[in-house]
């Protein structure tokens, strides 16, 4: 059973970069019919896809924050990763990173398997 | 970039009666890439259904997925206590992208 779990820090200030980890388990983050998302949700609000990484190695980002997202793989590692620059208030959010876990899920790009989420709140 | 508004934004029902969510697009959406999430408090969303209409491994019965092109609908037929909850359509567009639509709660009434 494939499973997630997010890491990283919980408190980033203004301007700086927030960086987080998606650690993979029970699977292979090789897998070819995979990708590998992030999604955040502000407090109290909706969710709101962020960018997702294909196996290929290519990347797609929401417009909004394109140009502050990087999203990177380590197969060496079995894990996936966020970075996101310029932080500021509205960047504070659970950040959640999910894949499809199965064929079926991924061939109708939905997200199945879902870690538990990280809270990172950006203050000075 | 496909906006998908849902609609009502809460929907006060009690147990046992019919809950109907709608989720409108902005422009078509491909249904092979319409999703429905099912969040509840202090967890990560969960797959209800996917492909606009199929329900994902261990989603009762109750739960449907119907629509196509601009306007999808999640329906509970009998709504039980753990069905109270937010719900987020979601759609994969022609640009690699994905959007969520706002959320619906569905609240006891």
């Amino acid at each position: 059973q494939l499973q997630l779990q997010e890491s990283g820090p919980g408190l980033v200030k203004p301007s700086e970069t927030l960086s987080l980890t998606c650690s993979v388990s029970g699977g292979s983050i090789s897998s070819n019919s995979h990708y590998w998302g992030w999604i955040r949700q502000p407090p109290g609000k909706g969710l709101e896809w962020i960018g997702t990484i294909y196996y290929s190695g290519s990347t797609y980002h929401t417009p909004s924050l394109k140009s502050r997202v990087t999203i990177s793989v380590d197969t060496s590692k079995n894990q996936f990763s966020l970075r996101l620059s310029s932080v500021t208030a509205a960047d504070t959010a659970v950040y959640y990173c999910a894949t499809p876990g199965d064929t079926i899920t991924a061939a109708v790009r939905a997200f199945h398997i879902w870690g538990q989420g990280t809270m990172v709140t950006v203050s000075s | 970039e496909i906006v998908l508004t849902q609609s009502p934004g809460t929907l006060s029902l009690s147990p046992g009666e019919r809950a109907t969510l709608s989720c409108r697009a902005s422009q078509s959406v491909n249904s092979n890439y319409l999703t429905w999430y099912q969040q509840k408090p202090g967890q990560a969303p969960r797959l209800l259904i996917y492909g606009a209409s199929s329900r994902a491994t261990g989603i009762p019965d109750r739960f449907g997925g119907s629509g196509s092109g601009t306007d999808f609908t999640l329906t509970i037929s009998r709504l039980e206590p753990e069905d109270f909850a937010v719900y987020y359509c979601q759609q994969y567009g022609s640009s690699f992208t994905w959007t969520f639509g706002q959320g619906t709660k569905v609240e006891i009434k």
